[in-house]
C-alpha cells in the first residue's frame, strides 16, 4: 500500500515532443505529490508537485494531470528539449508521514535533436 | 545562500566495515531526511531528523543510524556494512518535517562495498 508505480522505465522522443509519464498509488492517504528531476550525478530536484484537490498544475513547460478517482497522476513536458534528458521520479507523501516522500522506480527520458 | 552539501562524494569500504556520510543542511533548514537510491531505483527514505531528533524511519535496520546537531547539519552511520548497502545515499534538507515542506536535495555520497 505504500508502493508507487511509476512507467514507463525508458521514454524516447524527438525535440518538440511531449513525453507522458504515469504514476499509480493504493494509498488514499497520501495528499502531497511531487516530481522530481535527477541529472547524471546530482540529486533530485523539485519540477512540480500538486495536491488531490486539484485535477491539473502547469508550471512553464510542465504539467501535472491528477485523477483522484483512479488513483493516478501523470508528468507531461511541452514542446521537450534535449536539456531535458534526465531521470524523473514520481513520488507521495502523506502528513501524518512527517514528509517522508515515497518514490517510483523512475522513467529515463532521452529527447533526440 | 548556499544548497545542501554532503561529504565524501564517493567512499570504498569493505564488508562488515563501518562508515559515516555527513550532510550540510540548506541555510535555515531545521530538517534534514535521508535516502537510499540503489542503482535504477527510486530513493528510499531511511530516516528524518528534526531539531537533533528522530522524527521517522523507513524500513531499515537498527544498523544505520544518525545524528542531528545544533547546527542542522547531520550524519549517517552504517555498522556492519554489507555488500546490497552500495547505494548513492541522499540527505534532503527542509524548512520543516512536514509534507508540504519542498525537500531539496544534495549531490549524494556514492558508496561502494567490496
Amino acid at each position: 500500500q505504500q508502493q508507487v508505480k511509476q512507467s514507463p522505465q525508458s521514454l524516447i522522443v524527438q525535440k518538440g515532443g511531449i513525453p507522458i509519464i504515469n504514476c499509480a498509488y493504493e494509498n488514499t492517504a497520501f495528499d502531497y505529490f511531487p516530481w522530481y528531476q535527477q541529472f547524471p550525478g546530482k540529486g533530485p530536484a523539485l519540477l512540480i508537485a500538486i495536491r488531490p484537490d486539484v485535477s491539473e498544475k502547469k508550471e512553464g513547460r510542465f504539467t501535472i494531470s491528477f485523477n483522484k478517482s483512479a488513483k493516478q497522476f501523470s508528468l507531461h513536458i511541452m514542446d521537450s528539449q534535449p536539456g531535458d534528458s534526465a531521470t524523473y521520479f514520481c513520488a507521495a507523501s502523506m502528513t501524518s508521514n512527517t514528509g517522508k516522500l515515497i518514490f517510483g522506480q523512475g522513467t529515463t527520458l532521452q529527447v533526440k535533436p | 545562500e548556499t544548497g545542501v552539501t554532503q561529504s565524501p562524494t564517493h567512499l570504498i569500504k569493505t564488508r562488515g566495515q563501518q562508515v559515516t556520510l555527513r550532510c550540510s543542511s540548506q541555510s535555515g533548514h531545521n530538517t534534514v531526511s535521508w535516502y537510499q537510491q540503489a542503482l535504477g531505483q527510486g530513493p528510499q527514505f531511511i530516516f528524518q531528523y528534526y531539531r537533533e531528533e528522530e522524527n521517522g524511519r523507513g524500513n531499515f535496520p537498527p544498523r544505520f543510524s544518525g545524528l542531528q546537531f545544533p547546527n542542522y547539519s547531520s550524519e549517517l552511520n552504517v555498522n556492519a556494512l554489507e555488500l546490497d548497502d552500495s547505494a548513492l545515499y541522499l540527505c534532503a534538507s527542509s524548512l520543516g518535517p512536514g509534507r508540504q515542506e519542498t525537500q531539496y536535495f544534495g549531490p549524494g555520497t556514492r558508496l561502494l562495498v567490496l
